[in-house]
């Protein structure tokens, strides 16, 4: 079946390293979201991709990165972590086109700050 | 800037009440998803709504679309405890399909 897995799911780390979230996704779906999920805030997006070497800013885009080299993987990266960016990571896909443009979500990643 | 608010942000309903939670949005649009939550997991796709006077039901819950007003409907049939979880609603941004804007959520608690 295809899916869409996060790694790590849960990773502790401290101000000032940079970490990655991998996304990977075996839909072959062409867009590719990253989000973040804080308490009283629902979902907010940091950035997104529509197809391979497309990279686009969301809303919540300061101190993150991603890259898109293929069509399976998004991976987020912190250049220099932050408590602020503690928070649980939901990276998502959907096909591209003229479609419903459903999302189907990873299992997440909880991203600890100290 | 697109604009997506739910209320109530909670709701504890007893089994076997109806209510309805309410999702508005603040551009233009012709759809709106529904994902549910449950605590500590991953978003599950409910509804997809894809125009106006949209409905669609699953089981006992049931989503509404009216596009004019600016408005979708998550309705709850005699509410069942399995149903409590965080309840989303969701819409695109003008012009694109897919980079979805997401309301803050309802926490559903459904008491014995």
């Amino acid at each position: 079946d295809a899916e869409i897995t996060q790694s790590p799911r849960h990773k502790i780390t401290e101000t000032g390293r940079q970490v990655t979230l991998a996304c990977h996704q075996t839909w072959n779906h062409n867009n590719m979201f990253w989000y973040r999920q804080d308490l009283g805030h629902g979902l907010r997006l940091i950035h997104y991709s529509y197809g391979v070497q497309d990279t686009n800013k969301g809303e919540v885009s300061d101190g993150y990165s991603v890259s898109r080299s293929n069509t399976e993987d998004l991976p987020l990266t912190l250049e220099s972590a932050a408590s602020s960016q503690t928070s649980v990571y939901f990276c998502a896909s959907s096909e591209g086109g003229a479609n419903t443009g459903e999302l189907f979500f990873g299992e997440g990643s909880r991203l600890t700050v100290l | 800037e697109l604009k997506v608010e739910q209320n109530p942000l909670f709701l504890s309903m007893q089994e076997g009440k109806n209510y309805t939670i309410y999702c508005n949005y603040s551009t233009t649009s012709d759809r709106l998803y529904w994902y549910r939550q449950d605590p500590g997991k991953s978003l599950e796709s409910l509804f997809v709504l894809l125009s106006n006077g949209a409905v669609k039901q699953e089981g006992r819950l049931m989503a509404s679309l009216d596009t004019k007003a600016r408005l979708s409907t998550l309705h709850i049939t005699a509410a069942v405890h399995d149903l409590s979880a965080t309840y989303f609603c969701a819409v695109p941004d003008t012009g694109t399909a897919s980079k979805l804007t997401f309301g803050t959520g309802t926490r559903l608690q459904v008491t014995l």
